[in-house]
């Protein structure tokens, strides 16, 4: 089944503990992002990546790090984080360039930073 | 900068009606318009992508239009059901890669 996966789905951690979120896709995309989710602000953009080591900032990417070593995989770093990163995150993949194709998203990891 | 706007913020409506649901982006240089649904505590499925150059898209009940110059986009559900209950997103993708997402309708159908 094509589909994009992300674990942890829910997490409880505390300020400055790193973290990673990971974010896997089966569909060979080149094109794959992070975005998060706040009442009131809607989705938001963090990270995205054109292509294997190809890597870019969104609209919001203060306090993350992303890789992307492999074509399926794009994983999100906290190195610290902070409780404004309490969110619910959502990783995204499409096929190419992204303004042409679907947008494919996972279930979200919902983050809580105490 | 882009921003898209949706209206109304939420939605009631008896089992049965057409209804519709409207989308405004304020910059017309986009790639594509997409619509999205997100049901509570899961993940977005895409429902419609209307390329630039298109005016209508066509999936089952559902028909989105868009109207690039007057920064439109309206997504019309047809013979309304329970099952469609949900938050619908309208995203726009411009010249930077990212979809700038509206906040959303939430719809509300009752039997």
């Amino acid at each position: 089944e094509a589909q994009v996966t992300q674990n942890p789905r829910y997490l409880i951690t505390v300020t400055g503990k790193k973290l990673t979120v990971t974010c896997s896709q089966n569909m060979n995309h080149e094109y794959m992002s992070w975005y998060r989710q706040d009442p009131g602000l809607g989705l938001r953009q963090i990270y995205y990546s054109m292509n294997v080591e190809v890597t870019d900032k969104g609209d919001v990417p203060e306090g993350y790090k992303v890789s992307r070593k492999e074509k399926r995989n794009f994983p999100l770093i906290l190195e610290s984080p902070s409780p404004n990163q309490t969110s619910l995150y959502f990783c995204a993949s499409s096929p190419r360039l992204a303004g042409q194709e679907t947008q494919y998203f996972g279930p979200g990891t919902r983050l809580l930073v105490l | 900068k882009q921003e898209v706007t949706q209206i109304p913020a939420a939605l009631s409506v008896p089992e049965g009606e057409n209804l519709v649901l409207n989308c405004s982006f304020t910059d017309s240089a986009i790639y594509n318009l997409q619509w999205f649904r997100q049901d509570p505590g899961k993940g977005l499925t895409s429902l419609l992508l209307i390329q630039s150059s298109q005016r209508e898209q066509t999936s089952g009940r559902l028909n989105a239009s868009l109207d690039k110059s007057s920064g439109r986009s309206t997504l019309y559900i047809a013979a309304s059901q329970p099952g469609d209950s949900a938050t619908y997103l309208c995203a726009v993708m411009g010249a930077i890669t990212a979809l700038i997402f509206g906040k959303g309708t939430t719809l509300s159908v009752s039997s």
